[in-house]
């Protein structure tokens, strides 16, 4: 059973680093074709992607965001990570990951972590 | 990037009526290995988005056969022969043949 959960600081203010981690089960990172996938959703908006990293430690960004992100897997302990540097309340939203297999884009999904950017 | 051009934004159905939802790229979707990333997921209220269908029109693993996915090159859509009260929600389309991702803006289906 494939399952993904998002964890993350719930609030934090402008200026700092946003740190996300997805703890999943049921797959590995390390599996050829394997991908975990970073999608935010502002509240009541739509989605918007942000990153991939492959299990071949391949690493796709939105150019959207610049250089502000920053993908990276434990593959030992089942976990993908997310960094936003220098967020501000434009980064206010619900962060999903969702795994990737071969050409099977997002066919599973976390329940999403809640992060708010406030002062 | 992709523009993703969804339609209607919004559809109001009755249960049992089949109902479709467009989805246009601003580019050709297919890829020089021949393949179309072309994707739709349905975000029920509260919860987390699903996969429909994957590559235009393969059916997601448990998605009802009620759903069917058609198009090719910049022109998609979703249909859904019978719209049962669980279909309620909001539909996105997404390609993922061209970098950066995108994802279409969105219709919401509602109850007439």
């Amino acid at each position: 059973q494939v399952t993904l959960k998002e964890s993350g600081p719930g609030i934090l203010q402008p200026s700092q680093t946003l740190s996300l981690t997805c703890t999943f089960s049921g797959f590995s990172l390390s599996t050829y074709g394997m991908g975990v996938g970073w999608i935010r959703q502002p509240s009541g908006k739509g989605l918007e992607w942000l990153a991939n990293i492959w299990w071949d430690d391949d690493k796709y960004y939105n150019p959207s965001l610049k250089n502000r992100l920053t993908i990276s897997k434990d593959t030992s302990n089942n976990q993908a990570f997310l960094k936003i540097t220098n967020v501000d309340t434009a980064d206010t939203a619900t962060y999903y990951c969702a795994r990737i297999l071969f050409v099977n884009w997002f066919a599973y999904w976390g329940q999403g972590t809640l992060v708010t950017v406030s002062s | 990037d992709v523009v993703l051009t969804q339609t209607p934004s919004t559809l109001s159905a009755t249960i049992g009526q089949s109902v479709s939802i467009s989805c246009r790229s601003s580019q050709s979707l297919l890829d020089s290995a021949g393949n179309t990333y072309l994707y739709w997921y349905l975000q029920r209220p509260g919860q987390s988005p699903q996969l429909l269908i994957y590559l235009v029109s393969n059916l997601g693993s448990g998605v009802p056969n009620r759903f069917s996915g058609s198009g090719s090159g910049t022109d998609f859509t979703l249909k859904i022969s019978g719209v049962e009260a669980e279909d309620l929600g909001v539909y996105y389309c997404m390609q993922a043949t061209h970098a950066p991702n995108t994802f279409g803006a969105g219709t919401k289906l509602e109850l007439k």
